[in-house]
C-alpha cells in the first residue's frame, strides 16, 4: 500500500520558475526522503529529512517536514529543463530505516 | 551512477513461466531490497536481504522469492507469472553498518508478461 501521497500528480512550469511538490503520509515516521526518477528508470536519492528536523537544504532543493500535519514539501528553485522527471516521497517507519514506502509521485515538466 | 547493476534490462515472458532477475549491489553494501513499480505508480517494497537472510517482506505472495549471495549480490525469482506481474523491478542497496539510510537504486528490469 502507498503511505505517501504526492500533490499535485503533475506540474508544468517554465524554466527559471520554482516548483513545489507536497507529500502527505499516514503513520509516524523515522525519516522522509525524496527521490527523482527519469523516464521510468532507476530512482536517485535527493534529500533526507529526519522526523526531528523541520527544514533542510541541498543546493536548489529545500525540504520541509511538519510531523503534526504528517506532510512534507519539496521546493526546487530556479528550475531547469533537466529537472524534468518524476519526484517521489518515501517514508521509513518502525524498526527499519531501509524499507521505504513510496507515494505515487509528481511528474514535473520544465519547459525551456 | 549508483554502482548498482541489474540484469537483464528488459524481459518478455508468458503467463505461467518463471523468471529470475539479478542485482549486483554497490561495493561495501550488504543490504539489498527489491521493489516493484507498476506503470504510473510508486515503487512497492517486495523484500529485503541482509547478510544473506530475508529481513522483511512486503505484501507479495510466496511465488516471489529471493536470494542473497556471500558477495551480497541478489536474485529475485517469480514463479507462475501473472499478467499483473508486468512492471519495472528495481533493486536497491544500502549499508546499515554505515548508518546510511538512503537507498542506491539500479536502473531496473522491465518485465512484460504476455
Amino acid at each position: 500500500s502507498q503511505q505517501g501521497e504526492e500533490d499535485p500528480q503533475a506540474l508544468s512550469i517554465q524554466e527559471g520558475e520554482n516548483a513545489t511538490m507536497n507529500c502527505s503520509y499516514k503513520t509516524s515516521i523515522n525519516n522522509l526522503q525524496w527521490y527523482r526518477q527519469n523516464s521510468g528508470r532507476g530512482l536517485v536519492h535527493l534529500i533526507l529529512i529526519r522526523s526531528n528536523e523541520r527544514e533542510k537544504h541541498s543546493g536548489r532543493l529545500r525540504v520541509t517536514l511538519d510531523t503534526s500535519k504528517k506532510s512534507s514539501s519539496l521546493l526546487i528553485t530556479a528550475s531547469r529543463a533537466a529537472d524534468t522527471a518524476s519526484y517521489f516521497c518515501a517514508t521509513s517507519s518502525g524498526g527499519s530505516n531501509y524499507k521505504l514506502t513510496f507515494g505515487k509521485g509528481t511528474l514535473l515538466t520544465v519547459n525551456p | 551512477e549508483t554502482g548498482v547493476t541489474q540484469s537483464p534490462t528488459h524481459l518478455i515472458k508468458t503467463r505461467g513461466q518463471q523468471v529470475t532477475l539479478r542485482c549486483s549491489s554497490q561495493s561495501g553494501h550488504n543490504t539489498v531490497s527489491w521493489y516493484q513499480q507498476a506503470l504510473g505508480q510508486g515503487p512497492q517494497f517486495i523484500f529485503q536481504y541482509y547478510r544473506e537472510e530475508e529481513n522483511g517482506r512486503g505484501n507479495f505472495p510466496p511465488r516471489f522469492s529471493g536470494l542473497q549471495f556471500p558477495n551480497y549480490s541478489s536474485e529475485l525469482n517469480v514463479n507462475a507469472l501473472e499478467l499483473d506481474d508486468s512492471a519495472l523491478y528495481l533493486c536497491a542497496s544500502s549499508s546499515p553498518d554505515r548508518a546510511e539510510e538512503k537507498l542506491f537504486f539500479g536502473s531496473g528490469t522491465q518485465l512484460s508478461v504476455l
